[in-house]
């Protein structure tokens, strides 16, 4: 079964740093791997989809990597601003979406 | 594109009495749709798999009797929590997709509480 962990769990950095959050997961069997952001008490916004073929994804601030044949993703966020306070959610698809626990970040203005 | 919504969006119910949440795709037919729940602080995990015209297909420990689902058409499916009770106040959301593609539609989830 796959299994989904996000490390840190929580991180708090003051505003304008670059930052990393980071996602492993242990079934490299995957079709693609996706980032969300979730705001307390909201529904999910989708970030960023890396399709297994792919190396990276781009928009914005955001850039997100996947290495599968380690299991591994980063989400790097630059520049980070008060309003990226939320948390951060990294899902693996293998027929069923899996989910880690979260990374809960704040940006200290 | 690829929209899906949720109705409610909250809802407030007694013990003991049933509480049906909708999922619907507004602009594709969805012949998959998903059932997530999210307790406090937790993440998403998945309660059930439903496949338009089938019977759903529930994650260990989910029970079938108790959180019912029906995905009668291709643009809608609904999750019924029967005999609600306060520990199945939760966050829940549903996702959309349809087949060969490995891509899910998030809704915007209902809040459940149970007084």
């Amino acid at each position: 079964k796959q299994e989904v962990t996000q490390i840190p769990a929580a991180l708090s950095v003051p505003e304008g740093e670059n930052l990393v959050l980071n996602c492993s997961f242990t079934d490299s069997a995957i079709y693609n791997l996706q980032w969300f952001r979730q705001d307390p008490g909201k529904g999910l916004t989708s970030l960023l989809l890396i399709q297994s073929s792919q190396r990276e994804q781009t928009s914005g601030r955001l850039n997100a990597s996947l290495d599968k044949s380690s299991g591994r993703s980063t989400l790097y966020i630059a520049a980070s601003q008060p309003g990226d306070s939320a948390t951060y959610l990294c899902a693996v698809n293998n027929n069923d979406m899996r989910f880690g626990a979260g990374t809960r970040l704040t940006v200290k203005p | 594109g690829a929209v899906v919504s949720q109705h409610p969006s909250w809802v407030i119910c007694k013990s003991g009495t049933s509480v049906k949440i909708e999922c619907r795709s507004l602009d594709f037919q969805a012949t998959t749709m998903f059932w997530y729940r999210q307790f406090p602080k937790q993440s998403l995990m998945l309660m059930a798999t439903s496949n338009e015209g089938s019977k759903a297909t529930y994650e260990q420990g989910v029970e079938k009797d108790k959180f019912l689902i029906n995905h009668a058409s291709l643009t809608l499916s609904t999750l019924t929590v029967t005999s609600a009770h306060p520990e199945d106040s939760s966050f829940y959301i549903c996702s959309a997709s349809w087949t060969g593609h490995y891509e899910q539609y998030f809704g915007p989830g209902t809040r459940l509480t149970v007084t």
